[in-house]
Parts: structure tokens; sequence; C-alpha cells
């Protein structure tokens, strides 16, 4: 069974700065990684899929990297609006059939 | 645009029944996976359930496996969730989401207590 493992729990940033959050798999799941924002009292959004793709409507600021076991989300200049707790995801194709969720980020304002 | 829109949560008794409503619109429903994911409160999520476009694959994580059935009707762009034998920890915030790999809609959440 695979497992993400987000860090750091908690990401403490001021607006306008960079925030970098990292998903760590504990084995190669090459790019089928998936990132959300959720905010307090809302459903999750979807901000990245395989690894690196935004759908469309996600602002440019938000950048997704990595491959195997080491994934990146960016946020090149946090908004006020971006205070919120980020979730990693995979679809596992290994039997059993089954979709994660690492634990989440949450990204506060200093 | 796309809208997902779940119904029918509600406190419940430990060992008793529920089941969740979603409807969608603004998409041919029909040609895409479904899921259930929850969240209890003030935790993350956590995927619950899959089906695919025809109904005939079905998966469910494995606390749920013998008491959840996900189902979904195609003519009313409906999915659903019976959920049974309900415990204390099932309780949560019900999202429905479209999506086979990854989850690109969701609803508002439907919010599921199990308690005496």
């Amino acid at each position: 069974e695979i497992v993400l493992t987000p860090s750091p729990a908690t990401l403490s940033l001021s607006p306008g700065e960079r925030a970098t959050l990292s998903c760590r798999a504990s084995q190669s799941i090459s790019t089928s990684l998936a990132w959300y924002q959720q905010k307090p009292g809302q459903a999750p959004r979807l901000l990245i899929y395989d690894a690196s793709s935004r759908p469309t409507g996600i602002p440019a600021r938000f950048s997704g990297s990595g491959s195997g076991t080491d994934f990146t989300l960016t946020i090149s200049s946090l908004e006020p609006e971006d205070f919120a707790v980020y979730y990693c995801q995979h679809r596992s194709t290994w039997p059993p059939t089954r979709w994660t969720f690492g634990q989440g980020t949450k990204v506060e304002i200093k | 645009e796309v809208q997902v829109v779940e119904s029918g949560g509600g406190l419940v008794q430990p060992g008793g029944s529920l089941r969740l409503s979603c409807a969608a619109s603004g998409l041919t429903f029909n040609t895409y996976w479904m899921s259930w994911v929850r969240q209890a409160p003030g935790k993350g999520l956590e995927w619950v359930a899959h089906i695919n476009q025809g109904g005939s694959e079905k998966y469910y994580v494995d606390s749920v496996k013998g008491r959840f059935t996900i189902s979904r009707d195609n003519a009313g762009n409906s999915l659903y969730l019976q959920m049974n034998s309900l415990r204390a920890e099932d309780t949560a915030v019900y999202y429905c989401a479209t999506g086979f790999a990854y989850h690109d809609h969701w609803g508002q959440g439907t919010l599921v207590t199990v308690s005496s």
C-alpha cells in the first residue's frame, strides 16, 4: 500500500512569499499525483494533476513538479486567499485499487 | 458549469443506516467515474468509494467494505451511497466528486453524524 507523507505539517509565511510544499510517496508512482486546496468550510479544489498539469482556471502562481517518490507544490507569491490546507493524492494501479490522500499541509499567515 | 449537490446526511444511531444522494448537472454523467470522499471533523480527506461509468466496477476503502454500497442512476444523473451498520468513526462530511484518477469537481458535502 502506497503511503503519501506531506511536509511540513504547517508552513507559516507572509503574503508575497514563496511557498514550497512537499509530498513523498512510499514507493515510485511515476507522475501520478494530484494536489488539492481546501479552505475552511469549503470543498477541496483540484489544483494540479499528473504532478505538473494545471486545470483550466487555476492561477499560474501554482505549479507542481516531481516524479517517482518526491513531489513539490510551489506557490510563487502567496495571495491572501492562498492560506489554506493542501493535500496530495494518488490513485494506486496495483491491487488493491485504491485512492490515497496525504494528511495535508496547512499554509498559515505568519 | 458542472454542479454536484449532495443530500441525505443527518444524525443516526450506531448500527443504523443512511442513504446519501448526489445530483450532478452540467456534464455528461454517464461518461464519468464518480466517487465519495469523506472528512471527519478536524481531520484530513479519506477516499471512501469509486464507481465506473456503467456501474460494473466498484472499489471501497477497507474500513467500509461490506457495510457501504456505491451505486448510480445514469438516467437520473445521480450517485448514491448506502451506508449500513454505521459506527461513530463514520461521522464525517461526505463529498461526492467526479473523476477517475483525480477528483476534478466536488460538491459542498453532507454531514453524517453517528451518535446515540
